[in-house]
């Protein structure tokens, strides 16, 4: 069983559209994480989440909205996208407040055109 | 703020050859942890070693080193022996701070990116 799972793996959409990325671990975590990795590889945090509690948005522009409708589960929203949100986004999870390492899902990668 | 540099953004290396990744973090907390993860072509992130910050001392897994140094704030890793597919990117990543401003989130290092030629 794949411990941190996306959905989808590629998405390509047109620049305007609206568009859901899925997550979901198995791992019985409370925290779960999105994080954006671009062109140059540079990954960043945007959102994290405890048991649907948002902890952490670091500065994401309001297009984008999380949602975490139970602690297995954090699907990542976007709405009128835009050329530049072309990245690689990473869903991850950790155990709560003992800083241990994040399991990282296998990446979707988002095309805008 | 924490900050974490991997100056090098690219290695190439023959096989066989040892290959060194250097780490450099900023930090204000007294407590924290660092990482290392590795990306592969395929893309996935797969986590290699974790270390919290009052453990000092090296650790050895197979052909893979750590060297965590405090005094000078660097996380170094060595991979021994390189084999092609130790081909990847690999990141360091630092985490720490208030549990509520923070929250186990990691802040990444740009990447190294390793080749190694058969």
């Amino acid at each position: 069983d794949t411990a941190v799972s996306q959905t989808p793996k590629y998405l390509v959409t047109q620049m305007g559209n609206d568009k859901s990325i899925k997550c979901e671990q198995n791992l019985g975590h409370d925290t779960m994480y999105w994080y954006k990795q671009d062109s140059k590889k540079f990954l960043k945090i945007m959102f994290s989440y405890n048991n649907k509690e948002l902890i952490i948005n670091e500065t994401v522009p309001n297009r984008f909205s999380p949602k975490s409708p139970d602690k297995a589960h954090l699907n990542l929203h976007i709405n009128s996208l835009e050329l530049g949100d072309s990245a690689v986004y990473f869903c991850a999870s950790s155990p709560a407040r003992l800083n241990t390492e994040a399991f990282f899902g296998q990446g979707t990668r988002l095309t805008v055109v | 703020a924490q900050k974490v540099t991997q100056a090098q953004t690219e290695i190439s290396v023959v096989e066989k050859e040892d290959v060194t990744l250097d780490c450099v973090y900023e930090t204000r907390d007294t407590t924290y942890y660092l990482f290392w993860y590795k990306q592969p072509p395929s893309g996935e992130l797969v986590f290699l070693i974790r270390r919290n910050s009052f453990d000092e001392q090296n650790e050895i897994s197979g052909r893979y080193s750590w060297n965590f140094q405090k005094s000078t704030s660097s996380f170094n890793f060595t991979i021994t022996a390189s084999q092609v597919v130790d081909s990847a990117v690999y990141f360091c990543a630092l985490s720490g701070g208030q549990w509520k401003a923070a929250g186990n989130k990691l802040t990444f290092g740009g990447g190294t990116r390793v080749l190694v030629k058969p």
